[in-house]
């Protein structure tokens, strides 16, 4: 069972690139890495899923090196709607990818 | 995606009562699961519940205490029986579709105060 390991907060400012790493040292060969967003009051929302290299969508990229040991979520030009709780999750239908980590809490000041 | 509700959305029940929380999706999916989330902490998985089987409970969480229905596939249960205080929580429902990967969607939770 991979352990994925978050930064437990970070801070940033309006318009700025946020990069959160999660580190997972034991991810097995078939595991994929998902990472979700919450907000208060509210249920987890899938950002993006990833296997390796780079994934990019309409929210984040999601860059991932040729070890898969880690990954990092990259949050362009972020807004004070991007307070959130993240969560990286890594695992495959197997049923390792339900385990959530800490997740880490991401602050944006104006 | 898919869209899911959940019901109630809170409650403040007494202790040695029960509560059943609904969770309704609103397309077929066949792989269903109902997380705890304490205040400020993490989710914790109670029970993976696919139609057509018993649910499959998470070490820690058994039948008796969190009873789950799971009817058809598009509707689920989860009973949160004999509440204690230590049970006040938010209870998630969640589901995901087949594949090789697990992309979950999640209901808006039920938050569940007991004194």
């Amino acid at each position: 069972l991979a352990k994925t390991t978050q930064p437990i907060s970070m801070d940033s400012y309006e318009g700025q690139e946020v990069n959160i790493t999660c580190s997972h040292n034991n991810i097995a060969t078939n595991d994929y890495i998902t990472w979700y967003q919450q907000f208060p009051s509210q249920g987890p929302r899938f950002i993006i899923q990833g296997y390796k290299t780079k994934v990019t969508n309409e929210v984040a990229s999601l860059f991932i090196p040729a070890d898969r040991k880690s990954s990092t979520l990259s949050l362009p030009r972020v807004s004070l709607s991007d307070t959130a709780v993240y969560y990286c999750l890594v695992g495959n239908n197997a049923g390792n990818m339900l385990t959530f980590g800490g997740g880490t809490r991401l602050m944006v000041k104006p | 995606s898919a869209v899911i509700s959940q019901k109630p959305s809170r409650d403040i029940c007494q202790r040695g009562t029960s509560l059943t929380i609904q969770c309704q999706v609103d397309s077929q999916v066949t792989m269903m699961f109902w997380y705890r989330q304490q205040p400020g902490q993490s989710l914790t998985l109670i029970a993976t519940a696919n139609q057509g089987s018993e649910a499959t409970y998470e070490s820690g969480f058994v039948i008796d205490k969190f009873p789950i229905s799971r009817p058809n596939l598009t509707f689920s249960t989860l009973t949160v029986s004999n509440l204690s205080p230590e049970d006040s929580s938010i209870y998630l429902c969640s589901v995901a579709r087949t594949g090789d990967s697990y992309e979950q969607y999640f209901g808006p939770g039920t938050r569940l105060t007991v004194t």
